[in-house]
């Protein structure tokens, strides 16, 4: 099915370092999601951006929504063993509407070294 | 806990038989989602319902899935004639449908339900 293209697809770093990953997409989307999910349980957002440009943040949590609508970072200061898991975008009401679906990256998968 | 719920978080079955997954959305919204989501992979849409009306389905959704919100409250996901290719994490989220783009599009996600299929 279609998907966004996120990147990377996973990041072994220190504790303490800053995180960056990004997604992008050929549709233009009008709502970016940014979850967690741990193993075995479901995806929990943790920013929502609903308008190009926004910049939002969530504690050491930052996002963006591209200026092109196709395109969202998300980034993490001062990362902790907690932050480990894995990240997924998710984008909804394309170009045809709100279709109500969210359309998910692939996820990256972010390991913190104490 | 007034989030997302869903029974049972896991099943393991054989193949051929069939099983049946519920959710119980967050108590005012609207919008119910099922999504499937294989190892390493991220959820895909299977099926959505504004209150009890079905509004779309995925063509993941086989003739051997059926999905229903009889009450607009809960809602169920039966698979018929189970296959191991049905092994995955059903995952169900909600949402408030309003004039309001922020409440209708941000989607709270359950714990899931791991199917397995022998």
């Amino acid at each position: 099915g279609q998907q966004l293209n996120q990147s990377p697809q996973s990041m072994f770093i220190q504790e303490g370092e800053d995180v960056s990953m990004n997604c992008t997409s050929s549709s233009i989307f009008n709502t970016w999601l940014w979850y967690k999910q741990d193993p075995g349980e479901g995806p929990v957002l943790l920013i929502a951006l609903y308008k190009a440009g926004e910049l939002t943040s969530n504690g050491r949590l930052t996002a963006q929504f591209g200026i092109t609508r196709k395109d969202s970072f998300l980034n993490i200061s001062a990362s902790i063993p907690s932050d480990v898991g894995i990240y997924f975008c998710a984008g909804t009401g394309s170009e045809g509407g709100n279709t109500g679906k969210l359309i998910f990256g692939q996820g990256t998968t972010l390991q913190v070294k104490p | 806990d007034t989030g997302v719920s869903q029974n049972p978080r896991h099943k393991i079955t054989k193949r051929g038989q069939n099983v049946t997954f519920r959710c119980d959305p967050i108590s005012e919204h609207n919008r119910l989602y099922w999504y499937r989501q294989t190892l390493g992979q991220g959820p895909e849409f299977l099926t959505y319902f504004q209150n009890e009306a079905q509004l779309e389905k995925s063509r993941l959704l086989s003739d051997r899935f059926s999905a229903e919100r009889p009450k607009g409250s809960f809602s169920t996901l039966e698979i018929q004639r189970t296959e191991q290719g049905d092994s995955a994490m059903y995952l169900c989220a909600s949402s408030l449908m309003t004039g309001d783009l922020k409440s209708t599009d941000t989607q709270y996600f359950g714990p899931g339900t791991r199917l397995t299929v022998l």
